[in-house]
This record gives structure tokens, C-alpha cells and sequence, in this order.
């Protein structure tokens, strides 16, 4: 079974923080995607990678940046957190090889911005 | 420009009726689509592929390319159907991204 784990559950930080979101999955995946989730939006691509050190801004990069040094590990970095930036954020995988379009879902983060 | 819509935001049925949850996309290539769903407390996974054609827990899905729409179906509706439902699009060499709906809440009561 493909694992997607993030650093973090809950989070609450104050406005102006620097935030850190961790990714981490075990299956060797290639891809890895950073969304936010909002009620009545969806699910918004802010980041994704294709291999180390690769980075790719999605739909609503913004405020954010992201960082990949080793394959298995995205973080999502907010420079300075806002409280627009209060949301759930999932983190994802997925192989260019086999059933390359099935993305692995990590349990969310959800960020409350005070 | 590429657009997943999912007009209903909320899906109330009994148990044992049949339900349809709609999809409609924006693309002007060959898109591949699928369906994630999200029970409470647990995370995104996916559902069904339009390219595998395959009936999960009683679902299924058929792309209408003339009408762009890909709706999801269930014949009779069980109470652990309850759940987000996501359409999403895969654009073609995109790095396998996909483009999400806003989602359906599918509330089934016994």
C-alpha cells in the first residue's frame, strides 16, 4: 500500500509566521502535489514536482513556495502566513509508470491562520 | 480554457434509490477523468477511471464526449455511500495533474 504521510494533523500559527508542511511518501513516486481544500472550491493545485529539485507552480502558487531536496519528502513553505491561508492542504503522489494517473492522497493539514 | 464543473454541491436521497451525480468538463483534447471520493474522516482516494470502464461498489461512470459530461451512477444508494465526491480531469502530458471539481456531498438516510 502506497503511504502519504504529512508532518501534521492541526496547526495553528499567527499571521506573519513563516510555515513549513511536510510530505513524505514510501513508494518511490516520481510526482508529488501539494493542494489546498475549500468548501465549495474544490481541491486547487498550488505546487507540484516531477523529480528532485523540479518544481512546478499549479493554479493558485501565490504566498507559497515548495522545496524538494529528496525524492520521497515536498514541503509546501507559506513565507509569511495570512489568514487567507487558513484552509485544508492535502499532499499527493503518483508514478509515471503503471496506473500513472491515480494520485495517493496524504490525511490533510489543516492550517488555521490567527 | 480546462474546467471541471459539478453543479450540485449537496445530493440528499433514501437509501435504495438511485443516484446520479454530475459532471461536466471543459477540454479541447482527450481528457481522461475519474471520480475521488473522501469518507468522513479518512483521506482522498480514488474511486473509478473512465479509461478502465470497471464498476466500483456499485458505481459507474460513462464519459459522453458529445455532451462532455461524465456522471457517476449507482443504481440503489446504501447508507455507506455517504460521502465528498470529486470529479477530476487529467490533461494530457501534464504530469498526470488533475483539475478537481468543486465536489458533491452525498447524504444517503436510512
Amino acid at each position: 500500500d502506497v503511504k502519504v504521510t504529512q508532518s501534521s494533523r492541526y496547526l495553528v500559527k499567527r499571521t506573519g509566521e513563516k510555515v513549513f508542511l511536510e510530505c513524505v511518501q514510501d513508494m518511490d513516486h516520481e510526482n508529488m502535489f501539494w493542494y489546498r481544500q475549500d468548501p465549495g472550491l474544490g481541491l486547487r493545485l498550488i505546487y507540484f514536482s516531477y523529480d528532485v529539485k523540479m518544481k512546478e507552480k499549479g493554479d493558485i502558487p501565490e504566498g507559497y513556495s515548495v522545496s524538494r531536496e529528496k525524492k520521497e519528502r515536498f514541503s509546501l513553505i507559506l513565507e509569511s502566513a495570512s489568514t487567507n491561508q487558513t484552509s485544508m492542504y492535502l499532499c499527493a503522489s503518483s508514478s509515471p509508470a503503471g496506473e500513472s494517473d491515480t494520485q495517493y492522497f496524504g490525511p490533510g493539514t489543516r492550517l488555521t491562520v490567527l | 480554457a480546462q474546467r471541471v464543473t459539478q453543479p450540485e454541491k449537496l445530493l440528499s436521497v433514501f437509501k435504495g434509490a438511485p443516484v446520479e451525480l454530475k459532471c461536466n468538463y471543459s477540454y479541447s483534447g482527450s481528457p481522461e477523468l475519474f471520480w475521488y471520493v473522501q469518507y468522513s474522516r479518512q483521506r482522498l482516494q480514488l474511486l473509478l477511471r473512465h479509461i478502465s470502464r470497471e464498476s466500483i461498489k456499485g458505481f459507474t461512470a460513462d464519459l459522453n464526449k458529445g455532451e462532455t459530461s461524465f456522471h457517476l451512477k449507482k443504481p440503489f444508494a446504501q447508507e455507506e455511500d455517504s460521502a465528498m465526491y470529486y470529479c477530476a480531469l487529467s490533461p494530457s502530458g501534464g504530469y498526470n495533474k488533475l483539475i478537481f471539481g468543486a465536489g458533491t456531498r452525498l447524504a444517503v438516510h436510512p
